[in-house]
């Protein structure tokens, strides 16, 4: 079992949908839970930080750790066409990040 | 102030050849990373090195090798590239190696080997 498992999608929606991008992850040490986003031949940059449990918003975006079940969410409310990119989720411990596939998102106007 | 920068921005190479992937950091982080990127497999670790003079393995290490002769530069080296080292390379920075620490990556690099 990989550490991390993200759905690769592509995942399309219309514009204004809420979107829920999703992460499992198998090792219960892991504390540090982060979103990343990659647009098209870029480099990805943080989105999103979560310590241990609980929520984080920001702006139109949720960040979500179940640490009870291993699982971590992103939401994106009134989603955009600029939303358009590829969202990695990046979980650590006290080891250097492991990152999930990525899921590639499309926002159509 | 630049972030990191990455050389070249991409490159075709011939199998068998060797080839250094530039990567240099304006931040002071004291940790560095290489990632390669491919279709169905996202991001993985190639080396890291949490501070200047040291470096460590991560999770595909074979064909390739660094050094960090100093803070600022973490070259990636392949002594002798195949087919399959074709990707897309990315370098990244950290303050620390505490995994709570964000990474600052550069733009990348796309390789070809023919």
């Amino acid at each position: 079992q990989k550490e991390v498992e993200q759905d690769p999608g592509p995942l399309s929606v219309p514009e204004g949908a809420i979107v829920s991008l999703n992460c499992t992850y198998s090792n219960s040490a892991f504390q540090y839970f982060m979103w990343y986003r990659q647009y098209s031949r870029k480099g990805p940059e943080l989105l999103m930080y979560t310590y241990s449990s609980g929520n984080k918003e920001d702006g139109r975006f949720t960040a979500q750790v179940d640490k009870s079940s291993k699982y971590i969410s992103l939401f994106i409310r009134d989603s955009q066409p600029s939303d358009s990119a590829t969202y990695l989720c990046a979980i650590s411990g006290n080891t250097p990040l492991v990152f999930g596939k990525g899921t590639r998102l499309s926002v159509i106007a | 102030i630049a972030g990191i920068t990455q050389a070249p921005t991409s490159q075709i190479l011939a199998a068998g050849r060797r080839m250094t992937l530039r990567c240099t950091q304006d931040m002071r982080h004291n940790a560095m990373y290489w990632y390669r990127q491919d279709l169905g497999l996202g991001l993985r670790l190639i080396h890291y090195s949490n501070t200047a003079g040291t470096t460590g393995k991560g999770e595909v290490p074979d064909g390739y090798s660094v050094s960090r002769a100093n803070t600022d530069d973490f070259p990636l080296t392949l002594a002798s590239a195949v087919p399959s080292q074709t990707s897309v390379y990315f370098c990244a920075s950290s303050v620390g190696t505490s995994g709570g620490d964000t990474q600052y990556f550069g733009p990348g690099t796309r390789l070809t080997v023919l």
